[in-house]
């Protein structure tokens, strides 16, 4: 099991602002998920990058695989309110998924 | 709806009681998981099921037991709750193909 690293643990920021944040392993993915959680709630499944230099864009998101496969970035362009919530990122080998500890953000009206 | 749910979704015991939490699935998907949430350590894998009576152990299996005796539950069992296993609980499902977890609302365990 392969241990990944999220950066940062967490990010208070203002209606308006960008925001990156990270997910990295010593290892190669063999492929990464990105999760959203929201207070009270089970995570909810964002996006899955499987190549190396993949870029993927979901409204206001784009994430990032790098073109090694070790780290992946999400980025989201004027933040809102609504973007609150812990982040996630999951490695994904065979049927087990094994998460990072989350990038908590929230972003202050 | 994903159609997965858990109950029950808060519970107050004490140490030395039994537990037993209860994921109920309407997809009939062959995978289910129960991981535990955590400050500081995010969500780790528990226990994992690939069909029933098919079980096997992921990274915090110490403590708890598992069954599935038909695909649409799969029961977490704390035999003897410790103050440690305080902590809110997911279950989820794999759907086919994608390698995708759909988790469950959690269920908040406090052990006194």
């Amino acid at each position: 099991t392969q241990l990944l690293e999220q950066s940062p643990q967490f990010l208070s920021i203002q209606e308006g602002e960008n925001l990156t944040v990270y997910c990295n392993s010593s290892s190669v993915f063999s492929s990464l998920q990105w999760y959203r959680q929201e207070p009270g709630e089970g995570p909810v499944l964002l996006v899955t990058v499987v190549t190396g230099g993949e870029v993927k864009k979901l409204k206001r998101l784009t994430f990032q695989f790098g073109d090694a496969r070790k780290d992946s970035s999400l980025h989201i362009t004027a933040a809102q309110p609504g973007d609150t919530g812990l982040y996630l990122c999951a490695e994904t080998s065979g049927s087990r998924l094994t998460f990072g500890e989350g990038t908590q953000l929230t972003v202050n009206p | 709806d994903a159609g997965i749910t858990q109950s029950p979704r808060h519970k107050v015991t004490e140490t030395g009681t039994p537990v037993t939490l209860r994921c109920h699935q309407t997809e009939n998907h062959r995978y289910m998981y129960w991981y535990r949430q955590d400050p500081g350590h995010g969500l780790r894998l528990i226990h994992y099921s690939y069909g029933v009576k098919d079980t096997d152990k992921g990274e915090v299996s110490d403590g708890y037991s598992v069954s599935r005796s038909k695909t649409e539950d799969f029961l977490l069992t704390l035999e003897s709750a410790t103050s440690s296993q305080t902590s809110v609980y997911f279950c989820a499902i794999m759907g086919t193909g994608a390698n995708v977890l759909t988790f469950g609302a959690g269920s908040r365990l406090t052990v006194l």
